[in-house]
């Protein structure tokens, strides 16, 4: 079975610019997370989805949000990029409603603000 | 949401069994504990959950007692290839909505040397 795949894997990017990633999950998942990682906070919780609905968002501004396809897909966006959205961003996917049922992590997209 | 405390970073050397212990004090009754691990650039790895008592698989232990405020992880025999952050989470298995995401904290970074 396929696992997580996120795509694009590498972005770079300037401070104002709008930037959105996809993750497809694997097959027969019905939640979608996403996380944001840097060396200073580690990894932190921006939402989950689950059958197209977000279920929870953790603590970050309006301008990072979401979505979830019929078909289990999601796409996060960032608008108005600043400096500090640089980071590994990850999505995992469950087949349950999330919370501590097993995530499975793709490999990430690597975004870099300049 | 329970918080976790784990410290930052451990060293031990290869054949060795290491024991990474966890507090969350604030443990609520319907959360479970996992631990996933993470290599450099790539998204954390599900390694073994449990509620309480013990529970073992293939690749490690996690024992946790009576009163759930703390649960230790135990790696036997560890090699190079161990070497890896390791994060306790503690949630419940199914979110409930809201902002109660799952929070990964900082994680233990371990180090094992031939």
């Amino acid at each position: 079975k396929a696992g997580v795949t996120q795509t694009p894997r590498y972005l770079i990017k300037t401070r104002g610019q709008q930037v959105t990633l996809s993750c497809s999950p694997i097959s027969g998942h019905r939640s979608v997370s996403w996380y944001q990682q840097t060396p200073g906070q580690g990894l932190q919780f921006l939402f989950e989805y689950f059958s197209e609905t977000q279920r929870n968002k953790g603590n970050f501004p309006g301008r990072f949000s979401g979505r979830q396809f019929s078909n289990s897909r999601s796409e996060m966006n960032v608008s108005t990029l600043e400096l500090g959205d640089s980071a590994l961003y990850l999505c995992a996917s469950s087949y349950g409603t999330g919370g501590a049922d097993t995530q499975y992590f793709g490999p990430g997209t690597r975004l870099t603000v300049l | 949401l329970a918080k976790t405390t784990q410290p930052i970073s451990m060293d031990s050397y290869e054949g060795q069994e290491v024991n990474i212990t966890c507090s969350h004090n604030n443990i609520a009754t319907n959360d479970y504990i996992t631990w996933y691990q993470q290599f450099p650039s790539q998204g954390p790895r599900f390694i073994i959950q449990g509620y309480k008592t013990k529970v073992t698989n293939e690749v490690a232990s996690l024992f946790i007692p009576a009163d759930r405020k703390s649960s230790t992880l135990s790696l036997p025999r560890v090699s190079l290839s161990d070497t890896a952050v390791y994060y306790c989470l503690v949630g419940p298995l199914y979110s409930g909505g809201g902002a109660d995401g799952l929070t990964f904290g900082k994680g233990t970074h371990l180090i094992i040397q031939p």
